[in-house]
């Protein structure tokens, strides 16, 4: 257990509708990170928030927003679904940034899009 | 971003050394290497970082070259639970944006 919770574990859903995906990161970890990993693509960063601040951003669609509550809790919304946003979607957590630490990810959200 | 080679897979017996190559020449000079490993159905499972120097924790070892272009990930005796996708990816940094970069990993087959 990594300590970081990712809610819904499975959500199914159809084109053109809107989900947003929840974490918790560890408890007293400051930065969080969204990544997408699809079968043909791997994983692949989107986006990092460093106590709600966003702090650097990958190839996230617009399509796709983020954002980072006081509580250091982390959303991860997707509007206009398309069948290729069918995906897990990790969340981790991070005490620090600057590389010298680890980073704890969580057991993933399976988005699939019909 | 910076890019990594690894081999696509890798097979190994049980109880046996494993090393896992990993050719990352155009990683910055300040960036730390990470591997991470990831089991069927599960997120990525922090394996070891270094900067320059060789590391070692109690899940493996990590030998870096002196110029830094290649490393190798060593698991000193492979058990069934070691079979994974280990990944190699540097830790880039570049003016407050920080990021791990996963590339395609390499699949490690574990047999009895």
């Amino acid at each position: 257990d990594s300590g970081v919770t990712q809610t819904p574990k499975h959500l199914i859903t159809a084109t053109g509708q809107r989900v947003t995906l929840r974490c918790s990161p560890r408890s007293g970890d400051l930065s969080v990170y969204w990544y997408q990993q699809s079968l043909d693509q791997g994983l692949q960063f989107l986006i990092q928030y460093y106590n709600g601040e966003e702090r650097a951003k990958g190839n996230i669609l617009e399509r796709f927003s983020a954002q980072q509550f006081p509580d250091l809790h982390s959303e991860l919304n997707l509007s206009s679904l398309e069948l290729g946003d069918s995906a897990l979607y990790f969340c981790a957590s991070s005490p620090r940034t600057s590389g010298r630490g680890e980073l704890f990810f969580g057991e993933g959200s399976r988005l699939t899009v019909l | 971003d910076a890019k990594t080679t690894q081999p696509n897979s890798m097979e190994s017996n049980e109880e046996e050394p494993v090393h896992l190559p990993c050719n990352h020449s155009t990683i910055s000079g300040t960036d730390y290497i990470h591997w991470y490993r990831q089991l069927p159905s599960q997120g990525p499972e922090y394996v070891i970082h270094g900067l320059t120097s060789n590391v070692n924790n109690r899940m493996a070892s990590l030998a870096i070259a002196e110029d830094r272009k290649s490393s190798t990930l060593i698991l000193h005796r492979a058990t069934l639970r070691d079979a994974a996708v280990y990944y190699c990816t540097p830790w880039e940094a570049q003016g407050g944006s920080e990021k791990l970069v996963f590339g395609k990993g390499t699949k490690l087959t574990v047999n009895p």
